[in-house]
Protein backbone atom coordinates (compact mmCIF):
# COMPACT_ATOMS: atom_id res chain seq x y z
CA UNK A 1 0.00 0.00 0.00
CA UNK A 2 1.35 3.69 -0.66
CA UNK A 3 1.49 5.36 2.26
CA UNK A 4 2.29 9.13 2.69
CA UNK A 5 2.88 10.73 6.12
CA UNK A 6 3.13 14.28 7.38
CA UNK A 7 5.25 15.17 9.92
CA UNK A 8 2.51 16.39 12.50
CA UNK A 9 -1.54 16.47 12.92
CA UNK A 10 -1.44 19.47 15.03
CA UNK A 11 0.70 22.51 14.98
CA UNK A 12 0.13 25.91 17.10
CA UNK A 13 2.29 28.56 16.05
CA UNK A 14 3.31 32.02 16.61
CA UNK A 15 2.57 35.47 13.79
CA UNK A 16 5.85 35.40 12.24
CA UNK A 17 7.15 32.16 12.90
CA UNK A 18 8.79 29.94 10.77
CA UNK A 19 7.15 26.90 10.13
CA UNK A 20 8.15 23.61 8.42
CA UNK A 21 5.61 20.64 7.14
CA UNK A 22 7.24 17.62 6.18
CA UNK A 23 5.64 14.95 4.10
CA UNK A 24 7.44 12.09 2.88
CA UNK A 25 5.95 8.89 0.55
CA UNK A 26 7.34 5.33 0.49
CA UNK A 27 6.73 4.48 -3.17
CA UNK A 28 8.96 6.16 -5.11
CA UNK A 29 6.46 8.53 -6.92
CA UNK A 30 7.77 11.49 -9.38
CA UNK A 31 5.37 13.77 -8.37
CA UNK A 32 4.25 15.73 -5.18
CA UNK A 33 1.78 18.24 -3.85
CA UNK A 34 1.12 20.39 -1.26
CA UNK A 35 -2.64 21.37 -0.77
CA UNK A 36 -5.23 23.56 1.46
CA UNK A 37 -8.17 22.49 2.38
CA UNK A 38 -10.22 25.51 4.16
CA UNK A 39 -14.33 25.43 4.59
CA UNK A 40 -16.61 26.27 1.39
CA UNK A 41 -12.89 26.25 -0.53
CA UNK A 42 -12.57 23.04 -1.17
CA UNK A 43 -9.01 21.84 -2.11
CA UNK A 44 -6.27 24.45 -3.60
CA UNK A 45 -2.74 23.38 -4.88
CA UNK A 46 -0.33 25.60 -3.10
CA UNK A 47 2.75 23.72 -4.85
CA UNK A 48 3.73 20.79 -6.75
CA UNK A 49 7.04 19.20 -7.63
CA UNK A 50 7.86 16.43 -10.41
CA UNK A 51 10.97 15.89 -9.67
CA UNK A 52 13.78 16.33 -7.28
CA UNK A 53 14.83 19.91 -6.82
CA UNK A 54 11.60 20.69 -9.56
CA UNK A 55 8.62 22.68 -8.09
CA UNK A 56 5.79 24.39 -10.02
CA UNK A 57 4.20 27.14 -8.39
CA UNK A 58 0.50 25.70 -7.70
CA UNK A 59 -3.08 28.62 -7.51
CA UNK A 60 -2.33 30.50 -4.26
CA UNK A 61 1.53 30.11 -3.79
CA UNK A 62 2.23 33.37 -1.90
CA UNK A 63 3.61 33.47 1.57
CA UNK A 64 4.81 29.65 0.93
CA UNK A 65 7.80 28.14 -0.82
CA UNK A 66 8.61 24.71 -0.88
CA UNK A 67 11.81 21.84 -0.96
CA UNK A 68 12.75 18.84 -2.69
CA UNK A 69 15.67 17.58 -1.98
CA UNK A 70 15.36 14.23 -2.26
CA UNK A 71 12.66 12.06 -4.59
CA UNK A 72 10.60 10.51 -0.97
CA UNK A 73 10.30 13.66 0.89
CA UNK A 74 8.91 17.51 0.36
CA UNK A 75 8.44 19.70 2.08
CA UNK A 76 6.06 23.19 2.81
CA UNK A 77 7.55 25.92 3.93
CA UNK A 78 5.74 29.50 5.73
CA UNK A 79 8.43 31.84 5.91
CA UNK A 80 6.33 34.02 8.19
CA UNK A 81 3.69 32.57 9.10
CA UNK A 82 0.56 35.08 9.09
CA UNK A 83 -3.35 34.20 10.71
CA UNK A 84 -4.47 33.79 7.33
CA UNK A 85 -2.36 30.74 6.55
CA UNK A 86 -4.52 28.91 9.79
CA UNK A 87 -5.60 25.61 7.84
CA UNK A 88 -5.57 22.15 7.32
CA UNK A 89 -2.63 20.96 5.21
CA UNK A 90 -2.42 18.11 2.85
CA UNK A 91 0.48 16.78 1.01
CA UNK A 92 -0.25 14.16 -2.24
CA UNK A 93 2.08 12.46 -4.29
CA UNK A 94 1.55 10.26 -7.58
CA UNK A 95 3.05 8.42 -10.24
CA UNK A 96 3.74 10.12 -13.37
CA UNK A 97 1.47 8.38 -15.81
CA UNK A 98 2.91 6.25 -18.49
CA UNK A 99 -0.21 5.56 -20.75
CA UNK A 100 -3.60 7.66 -21.36
CA UNK A 101 -5.06 6.46 -17.50
CA UNK A 102 -4.06 9.27 -15.17
CA UNK A 103 -2.84 8.47 -12.08
CA UNK A 104 -4.49 8.73 -8.52
CA UNK A 105 -3.49 10.82 -6.46
CA UNK A 106 -2.53 9.41 -2.75
CA UNK A 107 -3.00 11.80 0.53
CA UNK A 108 -1.25 12.25 3.54
CA UNK A 109 -3.54 12.50 6.96
CA UNK A 110 -3.13 16.35 7.00
CA UNK A 111 -1.66 18.72 9.49
CA UNK A 112 -4.03 21.30 11.00
CA UNK A 113 -2.11 24.50 11.63
CA UNK A 114 -3.09 26.95 13.81
CA UNK A 115 -1.14 30.57 13.30
CA UNK A 116 -1.95 32.81 17.11
CA UNK B 1 -9.55 26.50 -17.78
CA UNK B 2 -10.28 22.96 -15.72
CA UNK B 3 -12.71 23.05 -12.82
CA UNK B 4 -15.39 20.84 -10.72
CA UNK B 5 -18.47 21.88 -9.64
CA UNK B 6 -20.03 19.84 -7.27
CA UNK B 7 -23.22 20.06 -5.12
CA UNK B 8 -22.91 21.62 -1.92
CA UNK B 9 -24.02 20.54 0.95
CA UNK B 10 -24.86 19.15 4.00
CA UNK B 11 -26.52 16.65 3.15
CA UNK B 12 -28.43 14.13 5.61
CA UNK B 13 -30.58 10.97 4.81
CA UNK B 14 -31.54 8.53 6.96
CA UNK B 15 -29.74 4.85 6.95
CA UNK B 16 -30.92 3.05 4.21
CA UNK B 17 -31.75 5.69 1.82
CA UNK B 18 -30.31 6.67 -1.88
CA UNK B 19 -27.55 8.76 -2.20
CA UNK B 20 -26.80 11.24 -5.24
CA UNK B 21 -24.17 13.77 -5.27
CA UNK B 22 -23.97 15.53 -8.90
CA UNK B 23 -20.66 16.80 -9.91
CA UNK B 24 -20.23 18.57 -13.09
CA UNK B 25 -16.76 18.96 -14.81
CA UNK B 26 -15.10 21.66 -17.44
CA UNK B 27 -11.74 20.45 -19.35
CA UNK B 28 -10.08 21.13 -22.59
CA UNK B 29 -9.06 17.48 -23.04
CA UNK B 30 -10.17 14.15 -22.27
CA UNK B 31 -10.01 14.07 -18.36
CA UNK B 32 -9.72 11.51 -15.89
CA UNK B 33 -12.47 11.74 -13.09
CA UNK B 34 -12.47 10.62 -9.64
CA UNK B 35 -14.45 10.51 -5.91
CA UNK B 36 -12.43 11.21 -3.34
CA UNK B 37 -13.85 10.38 0.62
CA UNK B 38 -12.48 12.33 3.48
CA UNK B 39 -13.71 11.05 6.84
CA UNK B 40 -13.63 13.57 10.14
CA UNK B 41 -10.04 13.43 11.08
CA UNK B 42 -8.20 11.85 7.86
CA UNK B 43 -6.91 13.00 4.55
CA UNK B 44 -8.28 12.23 1.57
CA UNK B 45 -8.78 8.34 0.54
CA UNK B 46 -9.65 7.67 -3.23
CA UNK B 47 -13.19 5.88 -3.43
CA UNK B 48 -13.70 5.30 -7.22
CA UNK B 49 -12.22 6.63 -10.14
CA UNK B 50 -12.92 6.29 -14.50
CA UNK B 51 -10.63 7.29 -17.33
CA UNK B 52 -12.85 7.59 -19.89
CA UNK B 53 -16.42 8.12 -21.37
CA UNK B 54 -18.78 5.87 -20.35
CA UNK B 55 -16.53 3.57 -17.65
CA UNK B 56 -17.78 3.47 -14.75
CA UNK B 57 -16.37 3.45 -11.51
CA UNK B 58 -17.56 1.64 -8.27
CA UNK B 59 -16.64 0.75 -4.95
CA UNK B 60 -18.13 -0.18 -1.58
CA UNK B 61 -21.49 -0.03 -3.27
CA UNK B 62 -20.93 3.53 -4.35
CA UNK B 63 -21.03 4.32 -8.42
CA UNK B 64 -20.02 6.95 -10.75
CA UNK B 65 -20.33 6.90 -14.83
CA UNK B 66 -18.16 9.24 -16.84
CA UNK B 67 -20.89 11.06 -19.10
CA UNK B 68 -18.80 12.68 -22.10
CA UNK B 69 -22.18 14.24 -23.18
CA UNK B 70 -23.34 16.02 -20.29
CA UNK B 71 -19.97 16.29 -18.46
CA UNK B 72 -21.01 14.75 -15.62
CA UNK B 73 -19.97 12.35 -12.85
CA UNK B 74 -22.40 12.08 -10.37
CA UNK B 75 -21.89 9.46 -7.44
CA UNK B 76 -24.36 7.45 -6.46
CA UNK B 77 -25.32 4.75 -3.84
CA UNK B 78 -28.64 2.72 -3.31
CA UNK B 79 -28.54 2.29 0.58
CA UNK B 80 -26.30 4.89 2.20
CA UNK B 81 -25.04 3.58 5.92
CA UNK B 82 -24.01 5.45 9.48
CA UNK B 83 -20.14 4.98 8.40
CA UNK B 84 -20.59 6.55 5.32
CA UNK B 85 -21.04 9.79 6.94
CA UNK B 86 -17.84 11.63 5.24
CA UNK B 87 -17.31 14.84 2.87
CA UNK B 88 -17.06 14.00 -0.39
CA UNK B 89 -14.59 15.39 -3.45
CA UNK B 90 -15.14 15.23 -7.16
CA UNK B 91 -11.67 15.61 -8.83
CA UNK B 92 -10.81 15.59 -12.42
CA UNK B 93 -7.05 14.69 -13.67
CA UNK B 94 -5.51 16.36 -16.53
CA UNK B 95 -2.11 16.92 -17.94
CA UNK B 96 0.63 19.05 -16.15
CA UNK B 97 2.68 21.29 -18.20
CA UNK B 98 5.57 19.62 -17.88
CA UNK B 99 4.93 16.34 -16.98
CA UNK B 100 2.97 14.22 -14.59
CA UNK B 101 -0.77 15.55 -14.12
CA UNK B 102 -2.75 18.21 -11.92
CA UNK B 103 -5.78 17.81 -10.27
CA UNK B 104 -8.71 20.04 -9.77
CA UNK B 105 -11.32 19.15 -6.89
CA UNK B 106 -14.70 20.12 -6.02
CA UNK B 107 -15.37 22.13 -2.97
CA UNK B 108 -16.80 19.15 -0.83
CA UNK B 109 -20.35 17.82 -0.02
CA UNK B 110 -20.74 17.04 3.40
CA UNK B 111 -22.89 14.00 3.98
CA UNK B 112 -24.03 13.00 7.63
CA UNK B 113 -26.12 9.47 7.82
CA UNK B 114 -28.72 9.37 10.71
CA UNK B 115 -29.66 6.18 12.12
Amino acid sequence: DVKVTQSSRYLVKRTGEKVFLECVQDMDHENMFWYRQDPGLGLRLIYFSYDVKMKEKGDIPEGYSVSREKKERFSLILESASTNQTSMYLCASSLIPHSEARETQYFGPGTRLLVL
Amino acid sequence: GDSVTQMEGPVTLSEEAFLTINCTYTATGYPSLFWYVQYPGEGLQLLLKATKADDKGSNKGFEATYRKETTSFHLEKGSVQVSDSAVYFCALSDRLKNTGNQFYFGTGTSLTVIP
